[in-house]
């Protein structure tokens, strides 16, 4: 079975400012996808960035970047310039590819976005 | 816009009082699951739907019951909700093999048991 682990249960940044969430995830498969959602208080869980394992570059959009470290299992998001609608929680997932293959998401960080 | 739609946003039912939350999509993806998400947690896989067949997970309580009708439409009955099935309610759409595109979400059902 598959686990994802983000070990910082809350951060905060100040506006304009870089921060990069951890994500760790534990699996013996080899063709995965990863990815990050947002979810803002009160809001809809929205995709902000993932990542097909077999490609060995970093996906990038906009603002949001990660670092993928195959095989450390690793999957880092770094949000640049820091903007106060990036407060929310956000969970990194794991999905084996396949038919029925459901998410594993990791418990989530609470990210406070600083004026 | 293709999205998933949730119905209602906010729902409050008397402890015991079957209640239905309901979810469509215009996305024609053929797999549709419903999560529960209590306050700062991540969601929880109650069951999911691909195409027809419906997949339960092992710790779902019998109280919960879902039903698929068509491609569009999915529903959640809470058959006898009790204070502690009070939470969010999310449903998402995929497609088949799920895919790079991951998992399209609703805004949410915040279910309220009094």
């Amino acid at each position: 079975a598959q686990t994802v682990t983000q070990s910082q249960p809350e951060m905060s940044v100040q506006e304009a400012e870089t921060v990069t969430l951890s994500c760790t995830y534990d699996t013996s498969e080899n063709n995965y996808y990863l990815f990050w959602y947002k979810q803002p208080p009160s809001r809809q869980m929205i995709l902000v960035i993932r990542q097909e394992a077999y490609k060995q570059q970093n996906a990038t959009e906009n603002r949001f970047s990660v670092n993928f470290q195959k095989a450390a299992k690793s999957f880092s998001l770094k949000i640049s310039d820091s903007q106060l609608g990036d407060t929310a929680m956000y969970f990194c997932a794991f999905m084996k590819r396949g038919r029925g293959q459901n998410f594993v998401f990791g418990p989530g960080t609470r990210l406070s976005v600083l004026p | 816009d293709a999205m998933v739609i949730q119905n209602p946003r906010y729902q409050v039912t008397q402890f015991g009082k079957p209640v239905t939350l309901s979810c469509s999509q215009t996305l024609n993806h053929n797999v549709m699951y419903w999560y529960q998400q209590k306050s700062s947690q991540a969601p929880k896989l109650l069951f999911h739907y691909y195409d027809k067949d419906f997949n339960n997970e092992a710790d779902t309580p019998d109280n919960f019951q879902s039903r698929r009708p068509n491609t569009s439409f999915c529903f959640l009955d809470i058959r006898s909700p009790g204070l502690g099935d009070a939470a969010m309610y999310l449903c998402a759409t995929s497609r088949e093999g799920g895919g790079v595109s991951g998992y399209t979400f609703g805004s949410g059902t915040r279910l309220t048991v009094v």
